[in-house]
């Protein structure tokens, strides 16, 4: 599997946006971009996915750069509740298996 | 919207003993997974299931470990004789071949004495 590599921890003030980053350097042409999260005591969430193009949902916005060796995970507005590890994965989608990094534990500061 | 559910949310048993970890993936999905998560480390693959076999199956899942699909709703992880380091949280998961993530169960602790 491809490796993708996210700073531990990163905090941010209440209602404030928060960008994640993640580095896949060795990225293949086919691997889609996958972030997850998981709130504490609950099982990982699907946040966003996205291949080349950026990608918004209800949850996030997924920024990718040109020559995809690199991606950014976009909360707009920092809530509480989006205290979590969130986890940047490479993979083909569907139905593949997701393996799971360490991630980057977010603290939102009130 | 549909949600993948586990019971029991949590275990005791002691070491030893056979423990069987129940699912209810959500219902159209065909595609099923066991995750683990030991406290403090990071969620790991333990086996995925479609068409009634196991397509996958990491290191983690030895011969101790077997998973069935006993009925057309649920999908059971049963460990033989559980050891001190089975202690985690286990996870499972489901999805179809439509869908492009996996959607996740809220998790059974299981904890072994």
């Amino acid at each position: 599997d491809a490796k993708t590599t996210q700073p531990n921890s990163m905090e941010s003030n209440e209602e404030e946006p928060v960008h994640l980053p993640c580095n896949h350097s060795t990225i293949s042409g086919t691997d889609y971009i996958h972030w997850y999260r998981q709130l504490p005591s609950q099982g990982p969430e699907y946040v966003i996915h996205g291949l080349t193009s950026n990608v918004n949902n209800r949850m996030a916005s997924l920024a990718i750069a040109e020559d995809r060796k690199s991606s950014t995970l976009i909360l707009h507005r920092a809530t509480l509740r989006d205290a979590a590890v969130y986890y940047c994965i490479l993979g083909s989608g569907g139905y593949q298996k997701v393996t799971f990094g360490i991630g980057t534990k977010l603290q939102v500061i009130p | 919207e549909p949600e993948v559910t586990q019971t029991p949310s949590h275990q005791v048993t002691q070491m030893g003993q056979e423990v069987i970890l129940r699912c209810v993936p959500i219902s159209n999905h065909l595609y099923f997974y066991w995750y683990r998560q030991i406290l403090g480390q990071k969620v790991e693959f333990l086996v995925s299931f479609y068409n009634n076999e196991i397509s996958e199956k990491s290191e983690i899942f030895d011969d101790q470990f077997s998973v069935e699909r006993p009925d057309g709703s649920n999908f059971t992880l049963k460990i033989r004789s559980t050891k001190l380091e089975d202690s985690a949280m286990y996870f499972c998961a489901s999805t179809d071949t439509t869908n492009e993530k996996l959607f996740f169960g809220s998790g059974t602790q299981l904890s072994v004495l």
